[in-house]
């Protein structure tokens, strides 16, 4: 069953803890990336990488962390640093490169909350 | 002013009546436009993709790109209560759409 994974579905953070979100996916995707959804916002792209080894900060990125080191993880570090880190966090990805027809496949999310 | 305007609602209609969502943008550049359905908690999903301007019609779903008006709907006919969910539309200037730029939502509620 093809899809993209994130765990968890919950989380609850003490202020000043770092935390780490899961991302996997067997899509065979070269691109994944990491939104942020507030209420009356929309999505806000935090960190993306179109290969592995690799990343590009997003609009939002202050705070937060990622690494890509096997082509399926792309998991998001939330650090101390962010100032306001309560919101849902969903992981998408893409097939990636030139193709005119390349469309971004979600996850099912994890709501973080700090306490 | 945001580069993707799209009003958040919420929207009630009553089941089988058309259901009419909109966004207007003001990137020129755009060439891509995403409609995606996001249920209470889930991820979203992709519904439809179109290219430059149009339409495009899949089942109950048609979507149109007025690009001279910077303008795009999506179209729900024969709406039915599972169609409640929030739509939210997406759009990019370049393939790949790594800088995908949403509208903040439209949450739209099908009453039986």
């Amino acid at each position: 069953d093809g899809g993209i994974t994130q765990s968890p579905k919950y989380l609850f953070r003490k202020e000043g803890q770092n935390v780490t979100l899961s991302c996997e996916q067997n899509l065979n995707h070269d691109a994944m990336y990491w939104y942020r959804q507030d209420p009356g916002q929309g999505l806000r792209l935090i960190y993306y990488s179109q290969i592995v080894n690799d990343f590009q900060k997003g609009d939002i990125a202050e705070g937060y962390s990622v690494s890509r080191e096997k082509k399926e993880s792309f998991p998001l570090t939330v650090t101390s640093a962010q100032k306001n880190p309560t919101a849902f966090y969903l992981c998408a990805s893409s097939r990636g490169g030139q193709t005119s027809t390349d469309t971004q496949y979600f996850g099912p999310g994890t709501r973080l909350t700090v306490l | 002013q945001k580069e993707v305007e799209q009003d958040p609602g919420p929207l009630s209609v009553p089941e089988g009546a058309i259901v009419s969502l909109n966004c207007t943008y003001s990137n020129s550049a755009f060439q891509y436009f995403m409609w995606y359905r996001q249920y209470s908690r889930k991820g979203p999903e992709l519904l439809m993709y179109t290219y430059s301007s149009g339409n495009k019609e899949d089942g109950r779903f048609t979507a149109q790109v007025d690009k001279s008006s910077k303008y795009i709907s999506l179209f729900i006919r024969d709406s039915q209560p599972s169609d409640s969910a929030t739509y939210l539309c997406a759009m990019s200037a370049v393939y790949g759409n790594e800088k995908l730029t949403f509208g903040t939502g439209t949450r739209l509620t099908i009453i039986p």
